[in-house]
């Protein structure tokens, strides 16, 4: 079974530029997520998509970051314009239908903001 | 408001003891708990978990413990091997809730 795809890996980029972040799910996986992770700190959740709805994205900075779900299979995050803060790997995870609560994460996408 | 603490950044043991790594939760509304583990440039995988009906779960070498009362569970690692030098994530979600919370993290690094 594959697992989660995301890409890019890595990304460099000035301030004030636009970066964007794919991610496909685990086939059959309904609900998918994108994670922040900032150095040294715990991955924090940004926003859940159940097929192409979205179920909670509360801690969203929704004047800069969006992202979308349109054929409630694979998700793109997009940040503009980024920040310095904005450094940080972002995570995609999905999540089968009928399974015990564990998410399966994908390798991350790693941004650089100089 | 951090709702899942892991208040030991590092932990330092020699192969073939005992690891013990600890987590504190302040939200009652949580009822399963998980931990990760984390490689460096890859996405944190799943090692562990207990639901809240239950004291103990037990898996090889890896046993976590929650202690409802306390809002606090740990993973016990023994014994501890190299491989097991990564860092370690506790996660929480509340009942009904689809979503984990994410504590900071505790880096182990098993020393030979």
């Amino acid at each position: 079974e594959a697992g989660v795809a995301q890409s890019p890996r890595y990304k460099i980029i000035e301030k004030r530029q636009s970066v964007a972040f794919w991610c496909n799910p685990i086939s059959g996986h309904a609900t998918l997520y994108w994670y922040q992770q900032i150095l040294g700190q715990g991955p924090k959740l940004l926003i859940q998509f159940q097929n192409n709805g979205v179920v909670d994205d509360s801690q969203l900075p929704k004047d800069r970051f969006s992202a979308e779900r349109l054929k409630g299979v694979d998700s793109t995050l997009k940040i503009q314009p980024a920040k310095l803060e904005d450094s940080a790997v972002y995570l995609c995870a999905s999540r089968p239908p009928h399974g015990t609560g564990e998410l399966f994460f994908g390798e991350g996408s790693r941004l650089t903001v100089l | 408001d951090q709702q899942v603490k892991q208040n030991s950044p590092s932990l330092s043991v020699q192969e073939g003891r005992i690891s013990i790594l600890n987590c504190d939760y302040t939200n009652s509304m949580f009822d399963y708990f998980l931990w990760y583990k984390k490689y460096p440039a890859e996405g944190p995988t799943f090692l562990i978990s207990i639901s809240s009906i239950k004291d103990k779960n037990e898996d090889g070498r890896f046993t976590v413990f929650l202690n409802k009362s306390a809002k606090h569970l740990s993973l016990h690692i023994v014994p501890s091997q190299p491989g097991d030098s990564a860092v370690y994530f506790c996660a929480a979600s509340e009942r009904g809730a689809q979503k984990l919370v994410f504590g900071q993290g505790t880096r182990l690094t098993i020393n030979p």
